[in-house]
């Protein structure tokens, strides 16, 4: 199947750990993201990658660290978390720096404990 | 500072009634308009965009009416079905060169009843 596949899809932890989120896309976008959902379900955009290049990158914390291996490969690595970590990430891709629309992967809900 | 402004927060209709989400923006470089929807446990799937080269733009059910000087657009649900019952986003980008990620609005839960 093409898709945007996310792993894991759950993932619960203590406080200070590291921990890290994988996701594939085989789609042959040029561009992948990792989203955060909150509780209240608001969607903001976290990373941007264009072709392993980091293009955007919006104010998270640096204990986040995104990691472009190839083009078809975002990986999201968390260190110390903390409670408010919780949330639900979704890694996107699109071709083309945005044309056409971005195709979501299915979330890996994050509980820190 | 919330780019794209989304109502309502939540929304019940009755069966094969209309459902109306609106939203505005305030960035008049966004050039692209799509509306996703998001079922429980499930990330968010494109239905339908639009460009500001339209005002609007149907497909099947779902319409988006687009108000470029209002910096303003809408999703019309004809005929609503409880399969409609999800969450659903509008969202705004710059696409192309010097493009920007899409930003969302905060979402409006959808409740169809029969």
């Amino acid at each position: 199947d093409t898709a945007v596949s996310q792993t894991p899809k759950y993932l619960v932890t203590q406080m200070g750990n590291d921990k890290s989120i994988k996701c594939e896309q085989n789609l042959g976008h040029d561009t992948m993201y990792w989203y955060k959902q909150d509780s209240k379900k608001f969607l903001k955009i976290m990373f941007s990658y264009n072709n392993k290049e980091l293009i955007i990158n919006e104010t998270v914390p640096n204990r986040f660290s995104p990691k472009s291996p190839d083009k078809a490969h975002l990986n999201l690595h968390i260190n110390s978390l903390e409670l408010g970590d919780s949330a639900v990430y979704f890694c996107a891709s699109t071709r083309q720096r945005g044309l056409y629309g971005y195709t979501f992967g299915s979330g890996t809900r994050l509980t820190v404990v | 500072q919330q780019q794209v402004k989304q109502s309502p927060q939540s929304l019940i209709v009755q069966k094969g009634g209309i459902s109306i989400i609106n939203c505005a923006y305030e960035n008049t470089a966004f050039d692209y308009f799509p509306w996703y929807q998001q079922f429980p446990g499930k990330g968010p799937a494109l239905l339908i965009a639009i460009r500001p080269d339209v005002s609007e733009k149907k497909e099947g059910r779902f319409t988006i009416s687009f108000n470029k000087s209002a910096k303003q657009f809408s999703l019309h649900i004809m005929d609503s079905q409880p399969g409609d019952s999800a969450t659903y986003f509008c969202a705004a980008s710059k696409e192309g060169s010097g493009n920007t990620p899409l930003v969302f609005g905060k979402g409006t839960r959808l409740s169809v009843i029969a």
